[in-house]
C-alpha cells in the first residue's frame, strides 16, 4: 500500500516571502500521479497543482511550483510571494495510474500541513 | 458550471440513528468518490463509482456503511446505527473520467460534517 508523509504539521511565513512544504511518499509503482490540495476553513478541497510521475519537468502554476524527485520519492511544494489568501491546510496526495479495481482511483493523502501567513 | 454539491452541510444525530448523506457531482462527470476526514484518521478513501457501479467496497469502514449511485449522477452514503466514531467530515469528489490525464482530476464538494451524540 502507498503511504504519504507530511512531516511539518504547521508552517508559518511572512506575507510576500517564499515557503516550501515537504512531502514524501512510498510506493512500488513506477507510474502514478501526485497532487497538492489546499483546504481553507470552508472545508472545500481545492487542487493546487498536479504532477505526472513520468514527466521529468516540475509542474508550475503561477506562484506555486513543485520539486519532484522521483528517486528520492519526494514532492515538495514551493509557494512564492505568499499571500494572506494562501493560509489553509495543504495536503499532499498520491494516486495510482492503474485501473486495477476499486481503490486504485482513490487518493491517498498525507496528514496535512497548516500554513499560516503572517501579515 | 456548478461544482460538486453535498447535503446537508451539517448533520447532528443521536447514536443508533441512520443517516443519509447526498452528493451531486459535476454534470457529465462519470467517476464519483467518497472520502472521510477525521481528526484521528486524517483523510480516508471510502469508495469509488464508475457510472453506477462500485467495483470495490472494501474501503467502507464497516457493514453499517453503504453507498449507491443512481442514473450516473447523484450518490448517497448511508450510515446505519451510527456510532460516535462515525463523527467526521464526509467529502465527495467527482472527475470527468476515472483515469486519463487531466480529465481524471478530482474536484471536491464542501463536505458534510456529521456529529454523532
Amino acid at each position: 500500500a502507498q503511504t504519504v508523509t507530511q512531516s511539518q504539521p504547521e508552517m508559518s511565513v511572512q506575507e510576500a516571502e517564499t515557503v516550501t512544504l515537504s512531502c514524501t511518499y512510498d510506493t512500488s509503482e513506477s507510474d502514478y500521479y501526485l497532487f497538492w490540495y489546499k483546504q481553507p476553513p470552508s472545508r472545500q478541497m481545492i487542487l493546487v497543482i498536479r504532477q505526472e510521475a513520468y514527466k521529468q519537468q516540475n509542474a508550475t502554476e503561477n506562484r506555486f511550483s513543485v520539486n519532484f524527485q522521483k528517486a528520492a520519492k519526494s514532492f515538495s511544494l514551493k509557494i512564492s510571494d505568499s499571500q494572506l489568501g494562501d493560509a489553509a491546510m495543504y495536503f499532499c496526495a498520491y494516486r495510482s495510474s492503474s485501473l486495477t479495481g476499486g481503490g486504485a482511483d482513490g487518493l491517498t493523502f498525507g496528514k496535512g500541513t497548516h500554513l499560516i501567513i503572517q501579515p | 458550471g456548478a461544482g460538486v454539491s453535498q447535503s446537508p452541510s451539517n448533520k447532528v444525530t443521536e447514536k443508533g440513528k441512520d443517516v443519509e448523506l447526498r452528493c451531486d457531482p459535476i454534470s457529465g462527470h462519470t467517476a464519483l468518490y467518497w472520502y472521510r476526514q477525521s481528526l484521528g484518521q486524517g483523510l480516508e478513501f471510502l469508495i469509488y463509482f464508475q457510472g453506477n457501479s462500485a467495483p470495490d467496497k472494501s474501503g467502507l469502514p464497516s457493514d453499517r456503511f453503504s453507498a449507491e449511485r443512481t442514473g450516473g449522477s447523484v450518490s448517497t452514503l448511508t450510515i446505519q446505527r451510527t456510532q460516535q466514531e462515525d463523527s467526521a467530515v464526509y467529502l465527495c469528489a467527482s472527475s470527468l473520467v476515472p483515469s486519463g490525464g487531466a480529465r481524471d482530476t478530482q474536484y471536491f464538494g464542501p463536505g458534510t460534517r456529521l456529529t454523532v451524540l
